[in-house]
């Protein structure tokens, strides 16, 4: 079974550009969540959708940042304009719905970098 | 304010000793516990979990302890391997937030041959 499938795997864009992150989450899952980590940090959540829904974007910095889940599968993160702060690595997830016990499947990451 | 604490950024571990990560968390609402293991370059995976009803649950050479009075939580690698060598984060979840996972910080877990 393929896993969550992020691309790119790095971006380094300037300041105030645009960039876009891609996630195809595993078959079947409803759920899918976009975290963010900061170096020397945890992940934190950012939006989670259920299906095409977004049912938690309580975190999500929306002056700057958006999100959408296009037919409940695949999903796109995008940041315009992006800021110096906003590197760090972007995770995607996904979960089947019911069991909390195994918590979320995590891809590898878009590590981005802005100069 | 952190809700999960993870005090210990690093612990380096002789191989073929235990391997003890400790993990605490403020919020009494968080009914499931979660720890992932990171490599370099890749996300998080799931090693274990446990239920808020429970206070131990094993699997191989992982085990992981829950007292909910002290609101702390341990995991135990028996007997460690080079291969553990890795960032563990604990996580934590309740059904009131619809079980978003809340992270600590990790702690880079060293095992050394």
């Amino acid at each position: 079974e393929a896993g969550v499938v992020q691309s790119p795997r790095y971006k380094i864009i300037e300041k105030k550009q645009p960039v876009a992150f891609w996630c195809n989450p595993i078959s079947g899952h409803n759920t899918l969540y976009w975290y963010r980590q900061n170096l020397g940090q945890g992940p934190e959540l950012l939006i989670r959708y259920e299906n095409e829904e977004a049912v938690d974007d309580s975190q999500l910095p929306k002056d700057r940042f958006s999100a959408e889940r296009l037919k409940g599968v695949d999903s796109t993160l995008k940041i315009q304009p992006a800021e110096l702060g906003d590197s760090a690595v972007y995770l995607c997830a996904s979960s089947p719905r019911g069991d909390r016990g195994i918590g979320a499947f995590f891809g590898q990451g878009t590590r981005l970098t802005v100069v | 304010d952190q809700q999960v604490k993870q005090n210990s950024p690093s612990l380096s571990v002789q191989e073929g000793r235990i391997s003890i990560l400790n993990c605490d968390y403020t919020n009494s609402m968080f009914d499931y516990f979660l720890w992932y293991k990171k490599y370099p370059a890749e996300g998080p995976t799931f090693l274990i979990s446990i239920s808020s009803i429970k206070d131990k649950n094993e699997d191989g050479r992982f085990t992981v302890f829950l007292n909910k009075s002290a609101k702390h939580l341990s995991l135990h690698i028996v007997p460690s391997q080079p291969g553990d060598s890795a960032v563990y984060f604990c996580a934590a979840s309740a059904l009131r937030s619809q079980g978003n996972l809340i992270f600590g910080k990790g702690t880079k877990l060293s095992v050394k041959p």
